[in-house]
């Protein structure tokens, strides 16, 4: 049982390249997330699924898009990445929102 | 304005010791989450709860709903237990707000 997978686990990337974080969950959960982490700072939430052919904007969505290809996937794109989005990102589910959170294992990215 | 504040920062002790972490939060919620990240970033769930108390292991999760207040108690510390905790709160839709978290480190 392999959980939430999620790949790459690092990239660097130069200013205004792009790229997708894949992330994949295998215990059939409706409600899928991705965070990014920034030292001193909590996690916060980029963008989430509710549920299959829905995505809604979280807290800090400016320069990330996402597609929920379907129940099992959630990936996130930098169009054009910046130096400001150097950071941690990881991927989450859970079976419902108010339900336990697993988390993927992160990945660390670094924008030049 | 929603917000999760976790005391201490940091928190050193003996292998043995009884460890509290703190977490208080401004509003009503629907549930409270604690984390644990380890050395090597990975993110696991330890507690989901609402209210009242719940058990694994040597770890204690307790929430007072009225204080707007939850702990976490590690019994018997042990160095293994050495992570950085965080606790997260729904304030009653998808979105989690996360606090900074409690680097923990147990000393042999």
């Amino acid at each position: 049982n392999a959980g939430v997978t999620q790949t790459p686990k690092f990239q660097v990337l130069k200013t205004g390249q792009s790229m997708t974080l894949q992330c994949a969950q295998d215990m059939n959960h409706n409600s899928m997330y991705w965070y990014r982490q920034d030292p001193g700072m909590g996690l916060r939430l980029i963008y989430y699924s509710a549920s299959e052919g829905t995505t809604d904007k979280g807290e800090v969505p400016n320069g990330y898009n996402v597609s929920r290809l379907n129940k099992r996937e959630f990936s996130l794109r930098l169009e054009s990445a910046a130096p400001s989005q150097t950071s941690v990102y990881f991927c989450a589910s859970s079976e419902q929102y108010n339900s336990p959170l697993h988390f993927g294992n992160g990945t660390r990215l670094t924008v030049t | 304005k929603n917000e999760v504040e976790q005391s201490p920062q940091n928190l050193t002790a003996q292998e043995g010791e009884f460890i509290t972490i703190n977490c208080s939060y401004s509003v009503g919620i629907s549930a409270l989450h604690w984390l644990q990240q380890h050395p090597g970033g990975g993110i696991v769930s330890l507690f989901m709860l609402s209210s009242g108390k719940k058990k694994h292991g040597r770890l204690i999760a307790t929430i007072n709903i009225q204080e707007k207040h939850s702990s976490l108690h590690i019994t018997a510390s042990h160095p293994r237990d050495s992570a950085v905790y965080i606790c997260a709160v729904n304030f009653g839709n998808e979105k989690l707000t996360f606090g900074t978290g409690t680097r923990l480190t147990i000393i042999p």
